[in-house]
């Protein structure tokens, strides 16, 4: 069972454009929501992440939205470049479960020049 | 500082066969947890271990096992396996009291 849901799977954004991708989670107990980018042949390098004390949390492009009530978080990529091409992955972990990360499927984003 | 660092990278068995992945932290990390990812499932917490002791364990049969050395470094197993384990398999670790995991960049197992 799917405990981080995200969406879209695939978006294409063309270069200077907004990349939004979408995390809804279950689980309160979940207290720490780290964003991930992939790039094929690599391991997952953490992007940025939040706590759920803070509504936004903002580093150069990327910013990440919380919102707590909703169980929802997204990741805002301002003026997206092509070498922002790339996998996103949402995740979540927390109370219980040590450093164990519970992630979303994915989301492959694709930069146009 | 080097990162994490997997052996091998990758490798091909055959069903009912048995792998040993390896997986060196980062110098000072001391917690290391393993994932396995595929295109259908996506990425999978496999095991968490912290000073040799298995903390925290998903959702995966028994076949999948693991351990962790004195020195940090960790290995898993897989026993008996199946076309289905076939995926790539990465390994992090991390600074304990923090959640930032880093990933090394995997072992891509083939079975055939």
């Amino acid at each position: 069972q799917q405990q981080v849901k995200q969406s879209p799977q695939s978006l294409i954004v063309q270069k200077g454009g907004i990349s939004i991708i979408n995390c809804a989670y279950e689980n309160t107990a979940f207290d720490y929501f780290p964003w991930y980018q992939q790039f094929p042949g690599k391991g997952p390098a953490l992007l940025i992440a939040i706590r759920p004390d803070v509504s936004e949390k903002k580093e150069g492009r990327f910013t990440i939205s919380f919102n707590k009530s909703a169980k929802q978080f997204s990741l805002h990529i301002m003026d997206s470049q092509p070498g922002d091409s790339a996998t996103y992955f949402c995740a979540a972990s927390g109370r219980g479960s040590g450093y164990a990360l519970n992630f979303g499927k994915g989301t492959s984003l694709l930069v146009t020049p | 500082k080097a990162g994490v660092t997997q052996t091998p990278r990758y490798l091909i068995k055959t069903r009912g066969q048995q792998v040993t992945l390896s997986c060196s932290p980062i110098s000072g990390h001391r917690s290391v947890s393993w994932y396995q990812q595929t295109p259908g499932q996506g990425l999978q917490f496999l095991f968490e271990y912290f000073s040799e002791t298995q903390r925290n364990k998903g959702n995966f049969p028994g076949r999948f096992s693991g351990r962790q050395f004195s020195n940090s470094r960790s290995e898993m197993n897989v026993s008996t396996l199946e076309l289905g384990d076939s995926a790539l398999y990465l390994c992090a670790s991390n600074v304990e009291g923090t959640g930032e995991l880093f990933f090394g960049e995997g072992s891509r197992l083939t079975v055939l």
